[in-house]
Formats: C-alpha cells, sequence, structure tokens
C-alpha cells in the first residue's frame, strides 16, 4: 500500500484565490511527522511546512497551512492568496517513529498552475 | 554557505562508467541523506548518516550504489558501471538530529544522465 497519497495530478487555481492540495497517509506508528515541500522547475526542494502527529493545532507559515485530520489520516495543504510564484510541483511527505533522523517518504506530488 | 551544496549540478556519463556526486551539509547537521529523483515522479530514499552510527542503506537499489560520508560533513554518493536506468536528479538533504520535525533541508541536486 501507498504511505502517501497525492491524488491530484494538477490543480489550477486563480490568483488571490485559496487552493488546497490533498494529501493521505498510511502508517501504523504513533509517533510521525508530515511535511510537504515545493519544487519549482529549477528543481530544488522547499521546506514549507510540518505538522507532528501529535500537534493539537493545525500547523500555520505565512500563506501556508496545514488542514491535519488525525483520523481520516489526511494532512492537506491550503495555500490561500495564491500568487504566480506559488506554481511549482508540491511534494507531501512523512517520517515515521520519532527520536532520530528517519528518512521521507513522498507522495508522488501535485503540479499546481496558478493562473493571472 | 549557509545551505547544502552540491556537485556537480549535472553529470553526463556513458553507461558503464563510474561517477561520484558530492553533497556537502549545512554546517552542524549530523544527519545527512541522499534521494534519487526519477523524471516526473517523487523522490525515493537511498541512504542516511546520522553522526557516528551506522548507515542506514535500505533504499539502495544495488550493490553499484555505495556512499560514504567523512565524519559530520561532505559525502560521496558512487554509482559503479552505470546503467541508463541510473538517469534522474540526485538530492541530497541535511538535518539536526534533534529539532522540531528533523526538517531536512535539501540542495540543488545533481541531474545524471547516463547515454
Amino acid at each position: 500500500a501507498q504511505k502517501i497519497t497525492q491524488t491530484q495530478p494538477g490543480m489550477f487555481v486563480q490568483e488571490k484565490e485559496a487552493v488546497t492540495l490533498d494529501c493521505t497517509y498510511d502508517t501504523s506508528d504513533q509517533s510521525y511527522g508530515l511535511f510537504w515541500y515545493k519544487q519549482p522547475s529549477s528543481g530544488e526542494m522547499i521546506f514549507l511546512i510540518y505538522q507532528g502527529s501529535y500537534d493539537e493545532q493545525n500547523a500555520t507559515e505565512g500563506r501556508y497551512s496545514l488542514n491535519f485530520q488525525k483520523a481520516r489520516k489526511s494532512a492537506n495543504l491550503v495555500i490561500s492568496a495564491s500568487q504566480l510564484g506559488d506554481s511549482a510541483m508540491y511534494f507531501c511527505a512523512m517520517r515515521e517513529g520519532s527520536g532520530s533522523a528517519r528518512q521521507l517518504t513522498f507522495g508522488s506530488g501535485t503540479q499546481l498552475t496558478v493562473l493571472p | 554557505g549557509a545551505g547544502v551544496s552540491q556537485s556537480p549540478s549535472n553529470k553526463v556519463t556513458e553507461k558503464g562508467k563510474d561517477v561520484e556526486l558530492r553533497c556537502d551539509p549545512i554546517s552542524g547537521h549530523t544527519a545527512l541523506y541522499w534521494y534519487r529523483q526519477r523524471l516526473g515522479q517523487g523522490l525515493e530514499f537511498l541512504i542516511y548518516f546520522q553522526g557516528n552510527s551506522a548507515p542506514d542503506k535500505s533504499g539502495l537499489p544495488s550493490d553499484r550504489f555505495s556512499a560514504e560520508r567523512t565524519g559530520e560533513s561532505v559525502s560521496t554518493l558512487t554509482i559503479q558501471r552505470t546503467q541508463q536506468e541510473d538517469s534522474a536528479v540526485y538530492l541530497c538533504a541535511s538535518s539536526e538530529i534533534m529539532g522540531l520535525g528533523n526538517i531536512q533541508y535539501f540542495g540543488a541536486g545533481t541531474r545524471l544522465s547516463v547515454l
């Protein structure tokens, strides 16, 4: 089974509107972390936001927020007030376990295009 | 430098040749990771190093792949007898061990093309 599922290969949004990128995950661990990264056409992976499994509040970082629904195992990224520079590939990732460095498992990504 | 540095940025090689890819992590980051990204796909974990512990090599696809790290600094990923299916972008990341989420920060990657 896929550990990270991103069901939207491509999304379009009008500039200044909000958009939600979906991510569901599968793990039997109680302790885990969820991450979103942005990958522009230049190729670099840019960290956006992190949510720990024990965090009771949804994470927010500027225009990014993570809609964390633990019972449904979903961690959707919400981008408010979209900008043309938000056009990029977005990856959801999970780190299972805690207490030390662990590798990330990535989804297949969502290509977001912001329209003027 | 402030970020993760990878070199070369691009590498073109012939099938059967060996290649070495280099990663210089963020200063003070004790964990270092290598991932591979094939065209249009997500990242696949290859290997990670954490301090002086034995590396986790569970993601290496074959024995043609190996990696080394000197202390808590530079790492080299070596691919021997390259094959066309090795063509991909190889990304390196580093993180602290203790810290919120062990957030991994990535370099710009090395784009490997095997002809």
